[in-house]
C-alpha cells in the first residue's frame, strides 16, 4: 500500500519556468517530509525537507509548500534549469512510529527543455 | 567528509543464489537503512540498524536480512535469490538521535538471471 501519493509521473517544463510537483499522504502521524533529487546512476540527494509546523520553506529556487489540513505537500522548483533534470522523490516519515523508515513517492521524471 | 560507499556497485548472480552487499556510511553516523529501488514499485523500506541492532523493518520476506557492525558499517544477504529481486540496493545513513535526514549513497546493481 502507497502511504504517499506522488503526481504527475512525468513533467516537462521550458527552461525558466515553474516545475510543481505533488504530493499527497494519509497517515497523520507522518511529521517529516523531504524531498530527494536523483540523477540516473546516483543515489537520491536531499533537496530540502519541511516538518508540518511550517506552510512554506525555501532554499534557492526550491520551495516546499505544505498544507497540513489537506495532507498534502508540493515542491516548486521556481527558474527551471536543465540541470535540474532529473527524478524527484517526495517522503514521509514518522520517528515516534517506525524510525526513520521512509516512505517515499513513486517519483517524478522532470525534463527541463532549453 | 567521505559520502556514503556501497560496494560492490554491479552484481549478477543467478536463481537460488544469494548474494551479500556492503554499506559504509559516513563518519559519526550511526543509523544505516537499506531500501530496493525498483521501477515498478519504486523506493521501498527493508530495514533500519542502530548501534548493532535492527530497529524498524520493512514489508519483505525473511530471504532479507542484514548486520551492522560495531563501526557502523552494514550488510545486507539475500537468500535463494529470485528473478523479482533484481534492483538496486540503496543504503542511507544518518546521524542518530532523532536526526532523519538521510544521506543515500550510489547503490548497488544487482540482476538476477
Amino acid at each position: 500500500q502507497q502511504q504517499v501519493k506522488q503526481s504527475p509521473q512525468s513533467l516537462i517544463v521550458q527552461k525558466g519556468g515553474i516545475s510543481i510537483i505533488n504530493c499527497a499522504y494519509e497517515n497523520t502521524a507522518f511529521d517529516y517530509f523531504p524531498w530527494y533529487q536523483q540523477f540516473p546512476g546516483k543515489g537520491p540527494a536531499l533537496l530540502i525537507a519541511i516538518r508540518p509546523d511550517v506552510s512554506e520553506k525555501k532554499e534557492g529556487r526550491f520551495t516546499i509548500s505544505f498544507n497540513k489540513s489537506a495532507k498534502q505537500f508540493s515542491l516548486h522548483i521556481m527558474d527551471s534549469q536543465p540541470g535540474d533534470s532529473a527524478t524527484y522523490f517526495c517522503a514521509a516519515s514518522s520517528f515516534r512510529n517506525s524510525g526513520y523508515a521512509l516512505n517515499f513517492g513513486k517519483g517524478t521524471s522532470l525534463l527541463v527543455t532549453p | 567528509k567521505a559520502g556514503v560507499t556501497q560496494t560492490p556497485r554491479y552484481l549478477i548472480k543467478t536463481r537460488g543464489q544469494q548474494v551479500t552487499l556492503s554499506c559504509s556510511p559516513i563518519s559519526g553516523h550511526r543509523s544505516v537503512s537499506w531500501y530496493q529501488q525498483t521501477p515498478g514499485q519504486g523506493l521501498q523500506f527493508l530495514f533500519e540498524y542502530f548501534s548493532e541492532t535492527q530497529r524498524n523493518k520493512g514489508n519483505f520476506p525473511g530471504r532479507f536480512s542484514g548486520r551492522q557492525f560495531s563501526n557502523s558499517r552494514s550488510e545486507m544477504n539475500v537468500s535463494t535469490l529470485e528473478l523479482g529481486d533484481s534492483a538496486l540496493y540503496l543504503c542511507a545513513s544518518s546521524l542518530g538521535r532523532g536526526k532523519e535526514t538521510q544521506y543515500f549513497g550510489p547503490g548497488t546493481r544487482l540482476l538476477v538471471l
